[in-house]
């Protein structure tokens, strides 16, 4: 059964602490991304990586980390830099096809500062 | 700054009555557009999509519009249904490799259906 999954669904955060999302997958993707979600925002990039060992900062990058040491792996970790984490965070992988990129989603995980 | 724009944050159908849901890009130089459906706590799930060549395309309930001259595009869902009350996001993307070779994201509608 391929997919991305994402872990935990729900994550809650204490002040100063570094919080890490996992994101698996299984469809033998080389691209993956990981993605927040605001009320109001849409969905804004804050990493993605085109291949293992490389990745590139998207556009509100600033107080996140990742790593792709593995093609099936692509952990957020948050970081206490992060003044204002409490969202939803999107993980996808994508493929080209026809000319387009198209992105397939995990089912995301809440973070939440206590 | 926003390159691709929901400008309608929000959208109230009945069931069975066609629902319209726009979106408008400011760079002439993508190609391709897609439209994703979200539920709330899930992923978005791709929905249908549009080459630049094209002007229409169409899949059961929905069809996608591109008027490139206006920058514009539109999903049409025909008809309506409950079970498509969800978050829609628009998304452009240009040529693989180029700097516009990502998907860019609107901030989404939320279109209700009402029965």
């Amino acid at each position: 059964d391929g997919g991305i999954t994402q872990s935990p669904k729900y994550l809650f955060r204490k002040e100063g602490q570094n919080v890490t999302l996992s994101c698996e997958q299984n469809l033998n993707h080389d691209a993956m991304y990981w993605y927040r979600q605001d009320p109001g925002q849409g969905l804004r990039l804050i990493y993605y990586s085109q291949i293992v060992n490389d990745f590139q900062k998207g556009d509100i990058a600033e107080g996140y980390s990742v790593s792709r040491e593995k093609k099936e792996s692509f952990p957020l970790t948050v970081t206490s830099a992060q003044k204002n984490p409490t969202a939803f965070y999107l993980c996808a992988s994508s493929i080209w096809d026809s000319g387009a990129e198209k992105l397939f989603f995990g089912s995301g995980t809440q973070l939440s500062v206590l | 700054d926003q390159q691709v724009k929901q400008n309608s944050p929000s959208l109230s159908v009945q069931e069975g009555r066609i629902s319209i849901l726009n979106c408008d890009y400011t760079n002439s130089m993508f190609d391709y557009f897609l439209w994703y459906k979200k539920y709330p706590a899930e992923g978005p799930t791709f929905l249908i999509s549009i080459s630049s060549i094209k002007d229409k395309n169409e899949d059961g309930r929905f069809t996608v519009f591109l008027n490139k001259s206006a920058k514009h595009l539109s999903l049409h869902i025909v008809p309506s249904q409950p079970g498509d009350s969800a978050v829609y996001f628009c998304a452009a993307s240009g040529r693989r490799g180029s700097t516009l070779g990502r998907l860019y994201f609107g901030r989404g509608t939320q279109l209700t259906v009402w029965p």
